[in-house]
């Protein structure tokens, strides 16, 4: 079946700009966790979303928002970028019962 | 709060020598523990879970709750296990969610011909 998926592959912003990132889980999978990862702070959780209620919240301003869908796509947002937002942001998903989170390629968001 | 601490970025060894990435974690409670694994240009992938108690392409870890430690280790290095190692802590031992898992700064594998 299908991996993770996430549109678009990479990403250039100007700072001041705002973005969304499109995710989609492997089929069946109803819960969706956003990362971001850069060298200086490796991964780190943003939030996670199951049957569209976010579930968890990582410690990232609230300028970073998501939302998923009755299909369990998500989307994550971030607005005003800033150019320390510049990073790899991966989603993951995983299935009940969980067994591992699955992750998709990222997307590479620079801001200039 | 959960941690996981990587303490080595990098980590070279021969081929056929023995490999131990090292991995240390603070949590409050019953914790489950992964190691994952990036090879160059591939998605971040589990390579194995301490539930599971598996040795995968050869690797094993054993969870120590005393030292705190999920240390993955691998007799013989090969040269295609270069690569982005991941320790990473999900606090839902139990399998009800591995949505948010606290990630260690990764440890470079590189195992040399």
């Amino acid at each position: 079946k299908a991996g993770v998926t996430q549109t678009p592959r990479y990403l250039i912003k100007t700072r001041g700009q705002q973005v969304t990132l499109s995710c989609s889980p492997i089929s069946g999978h109803r819960s969706v966790s956003w990362y971001q990862q850069t060298p200086g702070q490796g991964l780190q959780f943003l939030f996670e979303y199951f049957s569209e209620t976010q579930r968890n919240k990582g410690n990232f301003p609230g300028r970073f928002s998501g939302r998923q869908f009755s299909n369990s796509r998500s989307e994550m947002n971030v607005s005003t970028l800033e150019l320390g937002d510049s990073a790899l942001y991966l989603c993951a998903s995983s299935g009940i019962p969980a067994t591992e989170a699955f992750f998709g390629q990222g997307t590479r968001l620079t801001v200039v | 709060a959960q941690r996981v601490t990587q303490p080595e970025k990098l980590l070279s060894v021969f081929k056929g020598a023995p490999v131990e990435l090292k991995c240390n974690y603070s949590y409050s409670g019953s914790p489950e523990l992964f190691w994952y694994v990036q090879y160059s240009r591939q998605r971040l992938q589990l390579l194995l879970r301490h539930i599971s108690r598996e040795s995968i392409k050869g690797f094993t870890a054993d969870l120590n709750k005393g030292e705190t430690s999920f240390h993955l280790k691998k007799p013989f290095a090969q040269e295609e296990d270069s690569a982005m190692y991941y320790c990473a802590l999900s606090g839902n031992a139990g399998g009800t969610s591995y949505g948010k898992l606290t990630f260690g700064q990764g440890t470079i594998l590189t195992v040399h011909p």
